[in-house]
């Protein structure tokens, strides 16, 4: 079965602190990978994305992700994180098997203390 | 990058009545289009998938009848929640598929608070 698996639901960090938000997935077939952001009263937004090529991917605000096939993994990851990442964190993945529905994982709250 | 965009962002209305959400891609055409329900504090649940020109597919659970889903173009796709009650009150957001990969690009979402 298609699905996606954050491994934290809070996270806590102080501001400066590096930070790691796990994502592994179940998915037969070819993957996209997507990172989503959600702030406070925000829509979604898109972080980053992988689709092919180098498995490590850069994206806005100073985030990366790294892909891992054999680990079926795709972790977020940020060196120095900052009072306004508090938000709410989306891994999800898509590809042909799914009709390219989106598989959502639960989402990781992510709380940075000043 | 590609730019979806709902009509309205907020909504407010009584008990009973329909409340039409529109979806439009606009700078890109899209032939697929996904609406979504989103609880507080909640993840993003698929609703429907649209396809322009055909009927929507709809996720197990989904009523759609009460849920209604026209995506009359290649640019427009609108659900129509019909006799609203407050157990409808939500976030829809939708999304269109878009470019060589299938990249799905969100709508800004629209609040539906019924009354």
């Amino acid at each position: 079965a298609q699905s996606v698996s954050q491994h934290n639901h809070h996270v806590i960090l102080s501001e400066a602190a590096s930070l790691e938000l796990g994502c592994n997935y179940s998915y037969g077939g070819t993957v996209n990978l997507f990172w989503y952001v959600q702030y406070p009263g925000q829509h979604l937004q898109l972080l980053l994305k992988y689709f092919s090529g180098d498995p490590l991917v850069k994206g806005i605000k100073g985030f990366e992700a790294e892909f891992i096939k054999s680990k079926f993994s795709f972790n977020l990851r940020k060196p120095s994180v900052q009072w306004s990442d508090t938000a709410e964190y989306f891994c999800a993945v898509n590809g042909m098997d799914s009709n390219y529905q989106l598989i959502w994982g639960a989402g990781t709250k992510l709380i940075i203390k000043p | 990058g590609a730019v979806v965009s709902q009509h309205p962002s907020w909504v407010i209305c009584k008990s009973g009545t329909s409340v039409k959400i529109e979806c439009r891609s606009l700078d890109f055409q899209a032939t697929t289009m996904f609406w979504y329900r989103q609880f507080p504090k909640q993840s993003l649940m698929l609703m429907a998938t649209s396809n322009e020109g055909s009927k929507a597919t709809y996720e197990q659970g989904v009523e759609k009848d009460k849920f209604l889903i026209n995506h009359a173009s290649l640019t427009l796709s609108t659900l129509t929640v019909t006799s609203a009650h407050p157990e409808d009150s939500s976030f829809y957001i939708c999304s269109a598929l878009a470019g060589d990969y299938n990249e799905q690009f969100f709508g800004p979402g629209t609040r539906l608070t019924v009354l």
